[in-house]
């Protein structure tokens, strides 16, 4: 069975410029949350999605927005991307959106901003 | 917020069996705990959960007290693999979120 899903693995991105990143969650699985993980640290919450709706935000700026799509799929989008946005973004699923649920994460998109 | 606290990090030998205890001591009562394992550039590799007493997996046993404010991750007869970043974690009743700390950097050596 297929893991959590992420692309791109990695990519290289201009101060200033936007980005998508997608993922697609362990089949079954209908809650999808982001992760941000900066070099040396553990990775910090961003976003939950369940059922197509935001459930959690955590404490990033508004350039940062997700959604989620009918077949449980996920976008992260980051906009006027900064130096300090470069890390590794996670992706994590599980059954619902209840806690106790077991978490997967994908490998994870390097984001690197140039 | 449930914080927990963990040895930053251990050395081990192979073959040995290492444990790390994490404390969390403002857990909630339907909270749950979770361990994951992270190789550099990798996403974390969830090992175990539990919520009271002891769980044991093909991989791990997690020992938890009475009182749930700590919990104690066993890897037994550890390989030099096991060289990664393990993270305890609260998985919250509410909500889902996962709040990570900065991990026990475990070293095996030859």
């Amino acid at each position: 069975d297929a893991g959590v899903t992420q692309s791109p693995t990695h990519l290289i991105k201009t101060r200033g410029q936007h980005v998508t990143l997608r993922c697609s969650p362990i089949s079954g699985h209908k809650s999808v949350s982001w992760y941000q993980q900066v070099l040396g640290q553990g990775p910090q919450f961003i976003f939950q999605y369940y059922e197509k709706e935001e459930r959690g935000r955590g404490n990033f700026p508004d350039r940062f927005s997700a959604r989620q799509f009918p077949n449980y799929s996920s976008e992260l989008n980051v906009n006027a991307l900064l130096l300090g946005d470069s890390a590794l973004y996670l992706c994590a699923s599980s059954l619902t959106s209840q806690g106790g649920n077991t978490i997967y994460f994908g490998e994870g998109s390097w984001l690197t901003v140039v | 917020l449930a914080k927990t606290t963990q040895p930053i990090s251990m050395d081990s030998y192979e073959g040995q069996e290492v444990n790390i205890t994490c404390s969390h001591n403002n857990i909630a009562t339907n909270d749950y705990i979770t361990w994951y394992q992270q190789f550099p550039s990798q996403g974390p590799r969830f090992i175990i959960q539990g919520y009271k007493t002891k769980v044991t997996n093909e991989v791990a046993s997690l020992f938890i007290p009475a009182d749930r404010k700590s919990s104690t991750l066993s890897l037994p007869r550890v390989s030099l693999s096991d060289t990664a970043v393990y993270y305890c974690l609260v998985n919250k009743a509410a909500g889902n979120k996962l709040t990570f700390g900065g991990g026990t950097r475990v070293l095996v050596k030859p």
